[in-house]
């Protein structure tokens, strides 16, 4: 049972253009969401994160959107740089509950960012 | 520097061997965690511990033991090694903002 998901394995964008990037939940306890960039041969590093309470959080280039009635977070990039090139996680928790932190990850979406 | 060491970084291993995978913080954070990645199934939780003195089991903790030595410390321990055990490894521990914080990573091929 997937709880998260993420249903584009990958993604291709010009450089300047918007990077979007979709993710999908199903537990509707989660109240917590993470993006995660992650280069080849090195550890997630965390990007961006919003809470339930919110719909939007923006730091930089970097745009949450989230729509809980929909279950439905995205990541918008803006404007995207070939350095953006990477695998991006989706994640989430029930910050609230006992989860301890834990976090469930989507499968991930590898972004390409053309020059 | 601050952060998540993780040791060893590549490992290979025959069927039935058994091995440790260390990690250690210095950031002075209470909880760790021990993910998985694999192909097309993004991280998976094995085990975590909330605090210094508790673990728990994640995802997918068969075949994994863990231990957590003192504050600093949690290693993951495969008894028994198999090819489905065949993976990338990370350690994570929590920032008290809630985001965890990655080690770089142990790859560990079972033959």
């Amino acid at each position: 049972d997937q709880q998260v998901k993420q249903n584009s394995p990958s993604l291709s964008v010009q450089e300047g253009r918007i990077s979007i990037l979709n993710c999908d939940y199903t537990n509707s306890m989660f109240d917590y969401f993470l993006w995660y960039k992650k280069y080849p041969a090195e550890g997630p590093t965390f990007l961006i994160s919003i809470s339930s309470i919110k719909d939007k959080n923006e730091d930089g280039r970097f745009t949450v959107f989230l729509n809980k009635s929909a279950k439905h977070l995205s990541l918008h990039i803006v404007p995207s740089q070939p350095g953006d090139s990477a695998v991006y996680f989706c994640a989430a928790s029930d910050a609230g509950g006992t989860s301890y932190g834990k976090l469930t990850f989507g499968q991930g979406t590898i972004l390409t960012v053309h020059p | 520097n601050a952060g998540v060491t993780q040791t060893p970084k590549f490992q290979v291993l025959k069927t039935g061997q058994s091995m440790t995978l260390q990690c250690a913080q210095d950031m002075n954070h209470n909880s760790m965690y021990w993910y998985r990645q694999d192909p097309g199934m993004g991280l998976r939780l094995i085990y975590y511990s909330a605090s210094e003195g508790t673990t728990d089991k994640g995802e997918v903790p068969n075949g994994y033991n863990v231990s957590r030595l003192n504050k600093r410390e949690f290693s993951l321990r495969l008894e028994s090694a198999a090819p489905s055990q065949t993976s990338v490894y990370f350690c994570a521990s929590r920032l008290v903002s809630g985001e965890l914080f990655f080690g770089e990573g142990s790859r560990l091929t079972v033959l």
